[in-house]
Order: structure tokens, then C-alpha cells, then sequence
């Protein structure tokens, strides 16, 4: 089955930097690869799709990348703000009815 | 407003007691998933539905049951054989079937055993 890796350790920025998320899989390729913010205690909220044959996606100052050759997206925050804190959460359909399977997601905080 | 709403926000479950958990959907979406998600783990899907009177059994479905009488409603019973139900259970929906719909979240019910 399908095992997707995301950094379980924190990332802790200092407003404006950019924040680069990290989501690695094991096996067969998505035809799909989404990205979600969830805030504590809240559902998650979609916030990018990308196909496997697309490389990157931009949505304001958010940016997915896609290397099927590494089995790794990125998801990257540019001029990140406070209110980005949140969990970041990939998921990826690896079937033909396309069932979602999540990564357990990376904790975001940004400092002032 | 369009949107899932799920109710109740928090419940608590005693031994041997059957607990249902509700998701109503305004977005006239054909598809509803209902997930559990615990500490440090991604989304496992329990149950989900692609139409009316249908459903389909996810990765945990153990100890679970739905119903999909209605478009818009897509309850969760918990059952006394789910032997551990202390989760956080999320309700979904999308347009239709297929890894190029984006889903869309309920707020979720926290369920706590007694």
C-alpha cells in the first residue's frame, strides 16, 4: 500500500521567510496530489490540487511541486505570515475511483 | 452559506452504548466521506458514499455504520463493538468521484469515552 511521509517535526519561521513543506511517498505515482490547512480543533480546508503531469501549481503566495522521479512534493509558503500558523496536510489518490489517503501533516508556526 | 455541518461537537460515549454522529451537507454534492483522525496519524476513511442508498466500506469500517438516505445527511453510528472510539471523526463531501475533487470539511465531532 501506499505509505506517505510528512515531516512530523514542527517548522518554526520567522515571518516573511519562506516555509518549504515536504511530502514524500513510496510507491506507485498519484494521478492527483492535494494539499490541505487544518487549524486546531477544525476541519482541513483544500488549498491546491496538481496533476502528474503538471510540475507546479502557484495559488497567491502558495506553490505545489510535483517530481514524480523523487516520489516528493513540495509545498511552499513564500512571505509567510502569522496566520499561516496551521497544519499542512497532502494527500494523494492512488486508485481509478479516487479514494484520498492523507499524510498525518506538518505543524507550521510563524513568529513575528 | 454552503457547507458541512456536523453535530455534535463533542460527545461522550458510556460501555456498550451506541453513539450517532450527524453530517448534513448544503452543497449539493454527490459524494460524502466520513474519516477518523488521532494524534500524529493522517485521515483513515471509515465509510463513504458516491450516491444516494449507497455506500462503500473505507480502510477502518470496523465497528461502524452509516446510512445514505438522503443527499444532503450521511450519519456515523458508532457501535459498542468499536473497542476504541476516542477519536476526532471528520465529515466530507465533493462534487463527484475522482482524485480531481477537491474535498470539502465539517468541523468535526470529538467523541470521548466515559
Amino acid at each position: 500500500s501506499q505509505k506517505i511521509e510528512q515531516n512530523s517535526e514542527a517548522l518554526n519561521i520567522q515571518e516573511g521567510k519562506t516555509a518549504t513543506l515536504t511530502c514524500n511517498y513510496t510507491n506507485y505515482s498519484p494521478a492527483y496530489l492535494q494539499w490541505y490547512r487544518q487549524d486546531p480543533g477544525r476541519g482541513p480546508v483544500f488549498l491546491l490540487l496538481i496533476r502528474e503531469n503538471e510540475k507546479e501549481k502557484r495559488k497567491e503566495r502558495l506553490k505545489v511541486t510535483f517530481d514524480t522521479t523523487l516520489k516528493q512534493s513540495l509545498f511552499h509558503i513564500t512571505a509567510s505570515q502569522p496566520a499561516d500558523s496551521a497544519t499542512y496536510l497532502c494527500a494523494m489518490t492512488t486508485d481509478s475511483w479516487g479514494k484520498l489517503q492523507f499524510g498525518a501533516g506538518t505543524q507550521v508556526v510563524v513568529t513575528p | 452559506d454552503g457547507g458541512i455541518t456536523q453535530s455534535p461537537k463533542y460527545l461522550f460515549r458510556k460501555e456498550g452504548q451506541n453513539v450517532t454522529l450527524s453530517c448534513e451537507q448544503n452543497l449539493n454534492h454527490d459524494a460524502m466521506y466520513w474519516y477518523r483522525q488521532d494524534p500524529g496519524q493522517g485521515l483513515r476513511l471509515i465509510y463513504y458514499s458516491q450516491i444516494v442508498n449507497d455506500f462503500q466500506k473505507g480502510d477502518i469500517a470496523e465497528g461502524y455504520s452509516v446510512s445514505r438516505e438522503k443527499k444532503e445527511s450521511f450519519p456515523l453510528t458508532v457501535t459498542s463493538a468499536q473497542k476504541n472510539p476516542t477519536a476526532f471523526y471528520l465529515c466530507a463531501s465533493s462534487a463527484g468521484q475522482g482524485g480531481n475533487q477537491p474535498q470539502h470539511f465539517g468541523d468535526g465531532t470529538r467523541l470521548s469515552i466515559l
